[in-house]
């Protein structure tokens, strides 16, 4: 079955530094990878997605993902923080079994001014 | 054009109540599911469907059954809550992609969360 890390589960920038979000994969075929952001007491929203087509994903708001098969790796980044990133963003592997998205713990991102 | 649509967006019940979460999608997408989500733990899949008239298990789905009698519905039901339910609930909807490799599901669309508190 697929399956995501995110590793830590709380990160602090402050405004105008560079976000990096780690996502790491499982996955026995190639996978399908999708990175989502929630604001609080919000749906989830669709930041970007890897479908086998370019390596490195630009999404909305600035952020970007680069896909390596060699690290097993999907991590999210952003050149400059801006106050209004700070929210929840998870990252998810496309689960084939179930034709669904298998989701990781989450990451809160806090941006210090 | 609302995409998913869910009812009640909030609730509070006693042990033993029985309620049902109701779902809307207008984006003619053929899967739809639901999560739910919980402090730490992301969003964990509890049933799913892919076409009208099907559902099928997913990560957590004891407590809870689920129909979808037409597709731009799917229903969550609780029949006899518990405290472990207490948590916020998405209902999302997607659309199928075939590469040669096998089926995939394409990004979801969510609702809004629907939080539920049992008592």
């Amino acid at each position: 079955a697929q399956s995501v890390t995110q590793l830590g589960s709380h990160v602090s920038v402050s405004e105008g530094a560079l976000v990096l979000l780690r996502c790491n994969y499982s996955s026995s075929v190639p996978p399908y990878l999708f990175w989502y952001v929630q604001y609080p007491n919000q749906g989830l929203q669709l930041l970007l997605k890897y479908t086998s087509a370019a390596t490195l994903v630009k999404g909305i708001n600035g952020f970007e993902a680069e896909f390596k098969k060699s690290e097993t790796s999907f991590h999210l980044t952003k050149p400059s923080a801006h106050m209004s990133d700070a929210a929840e963003y998870f990252c998810a592997v496309s689960d084939t079994g179930r034709r669904a998205l298998t989701f990781g713990s989450g990451t809160r991102l806090q941006v210090q001014p | 054009n609302a995409g998913v649509t869910q009812t009640p967006k909030f609730r509070v019940l006693k042990t033993g109540q029985s309620m049902t979460l109701l779902c809307a999608q207008d984006m003619n997408h053929e899967y739809m599911y639901w999560y739910r989500q919980d402090p730490g733990m992301g969003l964990r899949l509890i049933h799913y469907s892919v076409g009208e008239g099907t559902t099928a298990k997913g990560e957590v789905p004891d407590g809870y059954n689920v129909s979808r009698l037409k597709k731009q519905n799917f229903l969550l039901g609780l029949e006899s809550a518990a405290p472990s339910q207490t948590s916020v609930y998405f209902c999302a909807s997607s659309y199928p992609i075939y590469p040669t490799s096998g089926g995939y599901t394409g990004e979801l669309f969510f609702g809004e969360g629907s939080r539920l508190t049992v008592l």
